[in-house]
């Protein structure tokens, strides 16, 4: 599975559009971009995936660039409750289903 | 909610001691997984099971066994347990009918603290 790299912390205004940027410059053809978040001391959140057209869900949206090499997750209008640690995964599809978690972008959500 | 629980949520054991986790599933999913989380290392995969009594090894293994007599149940077993193995530990399923073939879905956790 491809590497990804993401910003360690972000901080984003109660109310405004969180816009997580996530790079993947070797992600291969079938390769799917996955966001998954975790809110302190909770299971892992599936959130959103896609493969090269933008995707949109009632929790987020996923704008992949044209060349596949990075992606960014947008939360429209952030609450305190979206503060979390953010994981952008990439994963083809396999038998085994093991996901690779890095270290990912923690989001801090202020009043 | 992919019906997903841990037991116990909590537990302080001694070095050497033999622990047994437990993850529960209420909905045939027929991938499920061990991880660890630590602070620093973020979560990384211990064991994976791909149906009844077929399991394999993640990343970290070592000290670890697992068993899955039935479907819906996968038990993660710390043999003679270490402070290493002091964590959180979280059980997934792997639900290829929701969101993506390879979203899984995460239990809520166990806290282990090993003295």
């Amino acid at each position: 599975d491809a590497k990804t790299t993401q910003p360690p912390s972000m901080d984003c205004a109660e109310g405004r559009a969180a816009n997580l940027p996530c790079n993947h410059s070797t992600i291969s053809g079938n390769e799917y971009v996955y966001w998954y978040r975790q809110i302190h001391s909770q299971g892992p959140q599936y959130i959103i995936h896609g493969l090269k057209n933008n995707e949109t869900n009632e929790m987020a949206s996923l704008i992949i660039t044209e060349d596949r090499k990075s992606s960014t997750l947008i939360l429209p209008h952030a609450t305190l409750r979206d503060t979390a640690v953010y994981y952008c995964i990439v994963h083809g599809s396999s038998n085994t289903g093991k996901l690779i978690f890095g270290q990912g972008t923690t989001l801090q959500v202020k009043p | 909610d992919a019906g997903i629980t841990q037991s116990p949520r909590h537990k302080v054991t001694e070095t050497g001691t033999p622990v047994t986790l437990r993850c529960h599933q209420t909905e045939n999913h027929r991938y499920m997984y061990w991880y660890r989380q630590d602070p620093g290392h973020g979560l990384r995969l211990i064991h994976y099971s791909y149906g009844v009594k077929d399991t394999d090894k993640g990343e970290v293994s070592d000290g670890y066994s697992v068993s899955r007599s039935k479907t819906e149940d996968f038990l993660l077993t710390l043999e003679s347990a270490t402070s290493s193995q002091t964590s959180v530990y979280f059980c997934a399923i792997r639900d290829p009918t929701s969101g993506g073939q390879e979203t899984q879905y995460f239990g809520p956790g166990t806290r282990l603290l090993v003295l």
